[in-house]
């Protein structure tokens, strides 16, 4: 398809179980971002990758968290060690690049329940 | 301001009132400013993009202006219909650079 596309879109898991979620962006994009909104809570940001510059990993909240782009296109978050307040859709957006001009182009997110 | 955020956190109204809400974003370092439009089991759609103090956009019935001096942007609906509950979202970068960091959105409820 054209546009964002994450999987799986529902994942139900056990605490302390490690997980992947994928992004395929848009063709072309450069820029990719995960954002993740918990019960209640706005958009939390967590990674960013901008072409082949090092990804800005401040928002990553533990390092259990981790995220890769590979070619520049397909991105996987990988949380290890799962706890319940992981919980949470976790949203992948690509997009053209400079935020100036770039509008972001959002995935469907991946629900993540955490047992 | 050192975050984006956004006021009131809900809102309802009556279809065919017009309303508007509020984003507050750090003003120096200031790149972009932009609005989603978030509804129930859908992705976030972007609706404006702004860079220019005192640019104000439109889409429909619906705009935004940007003070970038001050550090705010208004998104007005006119005459609101129940297709436009949703929460909208504004987000900004507020440590300069490309990332942009989110407001805690506005959730609209038009009631018919």
């Amino acid at each position: 398809g054209a546009g964002v596309s994450q999987s799986p879109s529902n994942k139900v898991t056990e605490k302390g179980k490690d997980v992947e979620l994928r992004c395929d962006p848009i063709s072309g994009h450069t820029a990719l971002y995960w954002y993740r909104q918990s019960l209640g809570q706005g958009l939390e940001f967590l990674i960013y990758f901008q072409g082949n510059s090092a990804p800005d990993k401040s928002g990553l909240p533990s390092d259990r968290f981790s995220a890769e782009r590979t070619g520049g296109s397909v991105s996987t978050l990988t949380i290890q060690r799962t706890q319940q307040e992981d919980s949470a859709v976790y949203l992948c957006a690509s997009s053209l690049g400079q935020v100036a001009t770039g509008e972001l182009f959002f995935g469907e997110g991946s629900r993540l329940t955490v047992l | 301001i050192l975050n984006v955020e956004q006021s009131p956190q809900s809102l309802h109204v009556q279809e065919g009132d017009s309303t508007n809400f509020t984003c507050s974003f750090p003003s120096s370092n200031f790149y972009a400013l932009h609005w989603y439009r978030w509804e129930t089991a859908k992705s976030p759609e972007a609706l404006f993009v702004m860079t220019l103090n005192g640019d104000e956009k439109k889409k429909g019935r619906i705009s935004a202006t940007l003070n970038t001096k001050e550090g705010y942007s208004y998104l007005y609906i006119k005459g609101s219909q129940p297709e436009d509950s949703a929460t909208y979202l504004c987000a900004s970068n507020p440590n300069a650079g490309n990332m942009l960091t989110f407001g805690g959105g506005t959730r609209l409820m038009v009631k018919p």
